[in-house]
């Protein structure tokens, strides 16, 4: 059974960076695609972006300036990273699998809560 | 993007009641839509794939169907395991994008 857990600081200063790890255990991230996406508190989802197994990304538009995401194949890991966050990045940041690039995410962390705040 | 704009933003249903959420995409996906139920402090999951295949584990009276520009979920007889929020998601192009959700309450 494939798991995901999202790991990082659940407070984040504004204008720093939001650094975010999923360890993924019952699969390998050498395989499928793997997204990040979060939801504000009390609103909808938005997809973040995502790297593939060959190690391609692709990013939600309205973020690529500030995004990456990057994959530790040695620890089964894959990270975000967002800078220059504002409060307006405060969110549940979950990590998800997707088997190929237009099949749905089959698996979710359980998230994590990100608040970005002095 | 494409813009996925679900109908209605809420519902209040009783248990045993048959219900119906729309999803409509601003342009066509084929049939590159997917469903999620959303329970709170939960991270969402998946029910249906590629429009209208049911997702392993998932009880059959979830059910969709659609193509192109509409899209639907149907619950057969509501359980009261049910009371959740429901998003559309296409999976056409990136960026992949979200309906704003159906929050669906026990009347």
């Amino acid at each position: 059974q494939v798991q995901l857990q999202e790991s990082g600081p659940g407070l984040v200063k504004p204008s720093e960076t939001l650094s975010l790890t999923c360890t993924v255990s019952g699969g390998s991230v050498s395989s499928y695609y793997w997204s990040w996406i979060r939801q504000p508190p009390g609103k909808g989802l938005e997809w973040i972006g995502y790297i593939s197994y060959s190690g391609s990304t692709d990013y939600n538009p309205y973020l690529r300036s500030r995004v990456t995401i990057s994959v530790d194949t040695s620890k089964n890991q894959f990270s975000l990273r967002l800078n220059s966050v504002t409060a307006a990045d405060s969110a549940e940041y979950y990590c998800a699998r997707a088997v190929g690039s237009i099949s749905p995410f089959d698996y979710w962390g359980q998230g994590i809560l990100v608040i970005v705040s002095t | 993007d494409i813009q996925m704009t679900q109908s209605p933003s809420s519902l209040s249903a009783s248990v045993g009641d048959r219900v119906t959420i729309t999803c409509r995409p601003s342009e066509s996906i084929s049939d590159y839509l997917n469903w999620y139920q959303q329970k709170p402090g939960r991270a969402p999951s998946l029910l249906i794939y590629a429009a209208s295949s049911l997702q392993s584990g998932v009880p059959s009276r979830f059910s969709g169907s659609g193509s192109g520009t509409d899209f639907t979920l149907t619950i057969s007889s509501l359980q009261p395991e049910d009371f959740a929020t429901y998003y559309c998601q296409q999976a056409d192009s990136t960026p992949y994008t979200f309906g704003q959700g159906t929050k669906l309450e026990i009347k």
